[in-house]
């Protein structure tokens, strides 16, 4: 595809089930990030992977979250035993390589509403 | 933490008007990206100015960058309607240059 997809775009949950978001990251780039954005707020980072690096867990805000990322390209988000606070619009990006003044391009998101 | 704060939060201006909005951080950048969300979509990349320019224009987009203020403007001149977004600052720290800061954003309002 021309961009960065994500999926699925809205998802619904009940307080206490995991879910899982899915990232696919523009053919070629090897830097793909997470991002959260709560409603009214800015994008807060989750994690960051480079290429065959191990991942930078720094802005995973508890360990009930972690990332996957199979094979250079696709990556999960997994949130497990979610809370309302959790709801939030989750955002992914993918760029050519990391480091100085690479863009980032961004996918639609996926809305996540815990009840 | 390192983050840019944007101002106003919102902004509602006529079209046809220019509209300006700030950006301030807090730490030595590398360089400094501004993006813009439409509602309900992803982020588009718009400009990214590096730490040793203090201008940079793209189209009606002008960006400013005073490294001795932490500061940053963008300033879109005639603006349409279709300008409608919400504009963020994102700043990379010098020394954690994988990771973005992203700000809360100017909401701005075009009005035809």
């Amino acid at each position: 595809g021309a961009g960065v997809s994500q999926s699925p775009s809205n998802k619904v949950t009940e307080k206490g089930k995991d879910v899982e978001l899915r990232c696919d990251p523009i053919s070629g780039h090897t830097a793909l990030y997470w991002y959260r954005q709560s409603l009214g707020q800015g994008l807060e980072f989750l994690i960051y992977f480079q290429g065959n690096s191990a991942p930078d867990k720094s802005g995973l805000p508890s360990d009930r979250f972690s990332a996957e990322r199979t094979g250079g390209s696709v990556s999960t988000l997994t949130i497990q035993r979610t809370q309302q606070e959790d709801s939030a619009v989750y955002l992914c990006a993918s760029s050519y390589q990391s480091g100085i003044g690479e863009t980032q391009y961004f996918g639609p998101g996926t809305r996540l509403l815990v009840l | 933490s390192q983050q840019g704060e944007e101002d106003p939060q919102a902004l509602s201006i006529q079209e046809g008007e220019n509209a300006t909005m700030n950006c301030s951080y807090k730490t030595s950048i590398n360089n400094l990206q501004w993006y813009r969300q439409n509602s309900g979509r992803g982020l588009v990349h718009l400009i990214l100015i590096r730490s040793n320019e203090r201008e940079k224009h793209s189209g009606r987009l002008r960006v400013t960058l005073d490294t001795s203020k932490k500061s940053s403007s963008l300033l879109i001149t005639a603006s349409r309607a279709a300008d409608t977004a919400s504009y963020f600052c994102a700043t990379d720290a010098r020394d954690t240059g994988n990771q973005f800061y992203f700000g809360t954003g100017t909401s701005l309002t075009v009005i035809p």
